[in-house]
């Protein structure tokens, strides 16, 4: 089956510091894959994605996400942590197949950033 | 700016009295879904239009409908609320092609009493 993990319910981190939200997938086929971030009763914000090419890819408000294919991960970073970035991080996945971008979506990370 | 539209933003409806939730967006995209939010968890997708084809998710109750009389706006029917459908519901849009990532409306979020 398809499926999409992110390990933790949470991450915590210190404002200033390096961040880690990390994803792994289980997909056929070559992945589309994706950031979202939500902020609190509000929808989800696109943050990044990897299609194909570089394995580093570098989205809105500093955020980066490095494709490994050996390990089938996905995991974003941020260089330093701002505490406006507490908030729901989704990974998603977009099954090889089809034309409608159906997303497989992980069960999101909470960030939480320390001042 | 081009955007995805959701009104309202909060819905009060009573048990088992039906409700409609409204999308529209200025993208002019193909491609609408639905999807159903609850407490934080993973968005749950309901269903998509491709165009004017209705896409319905195996897993989607019948009491939740939905129409699109045109590109930009959809509608989502939920016939009979019970207390298990109160949730955030999002609305997302998106070009067609496999790499295009959806863009989302801001959400309802919908009470039962």
């Amino acid at each position: 089956a398809q499926s999409v993990a992110q390990p933790e319910d949470q991450v915590n981190v210190a404002e200033g510091n390096p961040l880690t939200v990390k994803c792994t997938y289980s997909v056929s086929g070559n992945p589309y894959l994706f950031w979202y971030v939500q902020y609190p009763n509000r929808g989800l914000q696109f943050l990044l994605k990897y299609i194909t090419g570089d394995n580093l890819v570098k989205g809105s408000y500093g955020f980066e996400a490095e494709f490994n294919k050996s390990q089938t991960s996905f995991h974003l970073k941020k260089p330093s942590a701002l505490v406006s970035d507490s908030a729901l991080y989704f990974c998603a996945v977009r099954p090889s197949g089809g034309a409608t971008n159906k997303l497989i979506f992980g069960t999101g990370t909470l960030l939480a950033v320390q001042p | 700016d081009a955007m995805v539209i959701q009104n309202p933003r909060y819905q009060v409806t009573q048990f088992g009295k039906p409700v409609t939730l409204s999308c529209s967006q200025t993208l002019n995209h193909n491609v609408m879904y639905w999807y159903q939010q609850k407490s934080s968890q993973a968005p749950k997708l309901l269903f998509h239009y491709y165009d004017k084809d209705f896409n319905n998710e195996a897993d989607t109750p019948d009491n939740f409908q939905s129409r699109r009389p045109n590109t930009s706006f959809c509608f989502l029917d939920i016939r009979s609320p019970g207390l298990g459908d109160a949730a955030m519901y999002l609305c997302a849009t998106s070009s067609r092609g496999s790499g295009n990532e959806q863009f989302f409306g801001p959400g309802t979020r919908l009470t039962v009493l």
